[in-house]
C-alpha cells in the first residue's frame, strides 16, 4: 500500500551485528505489526504495536526487540543477529476491530 | 491462541476450472476472517474477508463462505485465470480492538492456474 514504506528494502549483512528495519505510515492506523516470512511457515508475527510505547510479543519474538515512539514509525531491531534471521520481513498496519491489514512491500534480509 | 489450519498446500488447476481452499480455526471467538494473495516477490494484498455475523460474501469470481459452527471458512474462485496463479493466505482474528488484536495466518496455498 502507497501509505506504507519499509525500509531498507534490502540488507546483507554479518552474523553478530545490530540490524534495524523500519516501517513508516502515514495511514495513522494506530496497529502496526513485524512478521517474517519462511518456505513453508507463512507469515509468523514477531512482534505489534497497540499504541504509541505499546508493544507486545508475537509467536517468534525471540531475539528481536521493537520500539514506536510515535504513531507513524515502528522499528524492528535485531541486537546481534543470527543466520536463522534470514528471512524477508513485512510490515503491516491496520485499524483494528475487524478491519484488515495492509502490508508494506518487504524487506529481504540475508543474514551470513 | 489462535491455530490456523490451511488446506491444501498446493493446488494446480486448469484455467477456467474452480479453485477451492478451506481453512479451520480453533478459536469460537474469532470473529474476522481476511484472505491475502500474494503474487511472486510482492507483498500479501486483501482480497476478501468475511466477518462472522455473514455467512457468504462474493466478489466478482471471489466468494468466501463461513460455518461457524464447524470453525470453517473457504475460499471459492470462480473461471481461473492465469493471473489468479498466486500464494493465498487466510487468517483469523478475535475482538474488537484492545490490546490484543492481531491476525494467525494459516501456512497459504501455492495456487497454480495452468492455460
Amino acid at each position: 500500500d502507497a501509505g506504507i514504506t519499509q525500509s531498507p528494502r534490502h540488507k546483507v549483512t554479518e552474523t553478530g551485528t545490530p540490524v534495524t528495519l523500519r516501517c513508516h505510515q502515514t495511514e495513522n492506523h494506530r496497529y502496526m505489526y513485524w512478521y517474517r516470512q519462511d518456505p513453508g511457515h507463512g507469515l509468523r508475527l514477531i512482534h505489534y504495536s497497540y499504541g504509541v510505547k505499546d508493544t507486545d510479543k508475537g509467536e517468534v519474538s525471540d531475539g528481536y526487540s521493537v520500539s514506536r515512539s510515535k504513531t507513524e514509525d515502528f522499528l524492528l531491531t535485531l541486537e546481534s543477529a543470527t543466520s536463522s534471521q534470514t528471512s524477508v520481513y513485512f510490515c503491516a498496519t491496520g485499524q483494528g476491530g475487524g478491519q484488515p491489514q495492509h502490508f508494506g512491500d518487504g524487506t529481504r534480509l540475508s543474514i551470513l | 491462541g489462535e491455530n490456523v489450519e490451511q488446506h491444501p498446500s498446493t493446488l494446480s488447476v486448469q484455467e477456467g476450472d474452480s479453485a477451492v481452499i478451506k481453512c479451520t480455526y480453533s478459536d469460537s471467538a474469532s470473529n474476522y476472517f481476511p484472505w491475502y494473495k500474494q503474487e511472486l516477490g510482492k507483498r500479501p494484498q486483501l482480497i476478501i474477508d468475511i466477518r462472522s455475523n455473514v455467512g457468504e460474501k462474493k466478489d466478482q469470481r471471489i466468494a468466501v463462505t463461513l460455518n461457524k459452527t464447524a470453525k470453517h471458512f473457504s475460499l471459492h474462485i470462480t473461471e481461473t485465470q492465469p493471473e489468479d496463479s498466486a500464494v493465498y493466505f487466510c487468517a483469523a482474528s478475535m475482538g474488537s480492538g484492545g490490546s490484543n488484536y492481531k491476525l494467525t495466518f494459516g501456512k497459504g496455498t501455492l495456487l497454480t492456474v495452468n492455460p
